[in-house]
């Protein structure tokens, strides 16, 4: 099994929205409603952002959303901030296995 | 407040087993998450290398499966990784994390996580 496909890099300017893609196959992010995303600050233990694919953790910003068509699955944040610069991981259950993305990069201008 | 902490030798010789805890407080490692652990290389992604449930089960990364063993301790309220004949491939902070549970007994989400340590595998 090989990790789930993540662009490298995204950037947007504050107050923007960018969407980060999570391509994976019809055994894991398009067979079951079990993806997950991560925010991770240089030298932090990633922190959940979303999970189920849509659903958020108390205290996460609804400025998070996630939702998914198919065998990819998507993260939107809207209205850019400054803290939201930070590496990105999707994750999603595969049955008896739980692969990561490859990691995106977010760059606010 | 559940709190996770990693525990373990920073330097492993190569071939030898690299073996780290995780210690659970403030939640009862027997009420009901998946335990698992995920590393993560110098500037590069994270990697799931297992998980194990209270009652033993286990489920592990295809690509590490042969060198892995997760165990628990529901006495000490701790879950335990060996990953043995380790290479400098292997150096990686490595965390512990609590993984959520669906209705259908599917492990989802990481919704907790140590602060991770380093494990640098060099002679």
């Amino acid at each position: 099994q090989s990790a789930l496909t993540q662009p490298r890099s995204v950037s947007g300017s504050p107050g923007q929205s960018v969407t980060i893609s999570c391509t994976g196959t019809s055994s894991d992010v398009g067979g079951y409603n079990y993806v997950s995303w991560y925010q991770q600050h240089p030298g932090k233990a990633p922190k959940l952002m979303i999970y189920d694919v849509s659903k958020r953790p108390s205290g996460v910003p609804d400025r998070f959303s996630g939702s998914k068509s198919g065998n990819t699955a998507s993260l939107t944040i809207s209205g850019l901030q400054a803290e939201d610069e930070a590496d990105y991981y999707c994750c999603s259950y595969a049955g008896s296995y739980t692969p990561f993305g490859g990691g995106t990069k977010l760059t606010v201008l | 407040q559940v709190q996770l902490q990693e525990s373990g030798p920073g330097l492993v010789k190569p071939s030898e087993t690299l073996s780290l805890t995780c210690a659970v407080s403030g939640y009862s490692i027997s009420s009901g998450y998946y335990w698992g652990w995920i590393r993560q290389p110098p500037g590069k992604g994270l990697e799931w290398i297992g998980s194990i449930y209270h009652s033993g089960s286990t489920y592990y990364n295809p690509s590490l499966k042969s060198r892995v063993t997760i165990s628990v301790d529901t006495s000490k309220n701790q879950f335990s990784l060996k990953l043995s004949s380790v290479t400098a491939a292997d150096t990686a902070v490595y965390y512990c994390a609590g993984q959520g549970i669906a209705v259908a007994g599917t492990p989802t989400a990481f919704d907790i996580w140590g602060q991770g340590t380093m494990v640098t595998v060099s002679s």
